[in-house]
Order: structure tokens, then sequence, then C-alpha cells
């Protein structure tokens, strides 16, 4: 079935920092891929979505591109703050079954300390 | 525009005691719903997810179980909570035949089990 790892957290930068938080995938279909972030005690927000092969999804400085060939949708940020601490989602829809395929890595949990 | 509801926001209760937890979307007719629960420092688990009323499936066998009384409404419940119950409930819906599947989450209800 369909799958999706991340890196393991926790992972723990200090303000202005580059982040990278790895995500690789397998899915039988063509999925969509989401980055999605949970702050404390919150629902989850979708940060950042691609729905094709090279498309680049961006949002609030963050940004990952769609990689079919290496299977892979990376988080990148230039230049973190302490408001970015929150925990990151990776995530796919696969095509191939709509609404019920939705499939989400573990989580990263981000520490950015000032 | 769409908003998606959920209550309580918390919630205590002893071992044994029974469940329900709402769910509650506006703005949009026919959606997908689903029930996830993440215990404290994990990913999200899939408990159920529903692609019209009545009509719910169950991804993972346990004691509680799902109901769609109405188009926009879903109701986690339990006869008899366990501890291992504990953990924070997020329910979420989609675009029935939305390409993109994008999830949209509500805040959450956080249950302690005692």
């Amino acid at each position: 079935g369909d799958s999706v790892t991340q890196m393991e957290g926790p992972v723990t930068l200090s303000e202005e920092a580059f982040l990278t938080i790895n995500c690789t995938y397998t899915a039988t279909g063509y999925p969509s891929l989401f980055w999605y972030v949970q702050y404390p005690g919150e629902g989850l927000q979708l940060l950042l979505k691609a729905t094709k092969a090279d498309d680049k999804g961006s949002n609030k400085g963050f940004e990952a591109t769609y990689r079919k060939e290496t299977t892979s949708f990376h988080l990148e940020k230039g230049s973190v703050q302490v408001s970015d601490s929150a925990v990151y989602f990776c995530a796919l829809s696969d095509r191939a079954d709509y609404g019920q395929n939705f499939v989400f890595g573990p989580g990263t949990r981000l520490s950015v300390l000032p | 525009s769409q908003t998606i509801h959920q209550w309580p926001a918390t919630l205590v209760q002893p071992v044994g005691s029974p469940l329900s937890l709402e769910c509650t979307v506006e703005g949009t007719s026919n959606p997908n719903l689903y029930w996830y629960r993440q215990a404290a420092g994990r990913g999200l688990q899939l408990l159920f997810y529903s692609v019209g009323i009545g009509q719910i499936s169950s991804e993972v066998p346990q004691n509680l179980s799902a109901s769609r009384p109405q188009d926009r409404q879903f109701i986690l419940s339990s006869k008899k909570l366990l501890l291992s119950d504990s953990g924070f409930y997020l329910c979420a819906w989609s675009e029935l035949r939305e390409v993109d599947n994008e999830q949209f989450f509500g805040p959450g209800t956080r249950l302690t089990v005692l």
C-alpha cells in the first residue's frame, strides 16, 4: 500500500537557520503531495501542496518540489523563525483511490530557538 | 467559505464511561468525512471515513464507532472508554470527487481517560 516516510525528529534549529525536512513516498498511482503543519494544541493546517511532477509548492517562505524520479517532497525554508516551531506532516493523496486514500507521515517536530 | 467545528474542545472521562464527539462542516455538500486519532507525540491514525450519509468505513478495529446521521455531521462514539483511548481526536473533510483531495481539519478534541 501507499506510504510516507519522514525524517525522524525532533529537529532543533536556531533562528534564521536553514531548514530541510525530508519526505519520501511510495504510491500505486500518481499522487498529489502535501505538507501540513500543526501548532501546539491545534488541528492541522495545509502548508503547501503539489499535484504533479516538478511542481513546486510554496507558502510562508516554505517550499517543496515534487520529485517523481526520487519519489520525494522535501520541505525547505531558508530562514526559520521561532514562530515556525510546530509539527510538520508530509502526506499524499492517491488519485487511484479518491477520498479514501490519504496517507500521512509520522510527523517531524521542529523547535526553533531564539 | 467552508468551516469545520468539533466539540467539545477538551474532555476528561473515567474508564468505562461512554463517549460522543461531534463534528460538523459548513459551506459544502457531500463531503468525505474522516476521524483521526493522534496519541501524545505520535502521528495521525485514521479511524473512520465516510463518503455519504450512513456510509462508514473503519480502518482500525477498536471499541470506537462512527455514525453520519446527516450529510455534514460526523459522530465518534464509544460505549465504554479504555485508558488507551486517550488522545487528540481530529475530524477532517475533503471534496467528494476533488482530484487534489486536500483535507481540511477541525480544531480537535483532547480526550483524557482516567
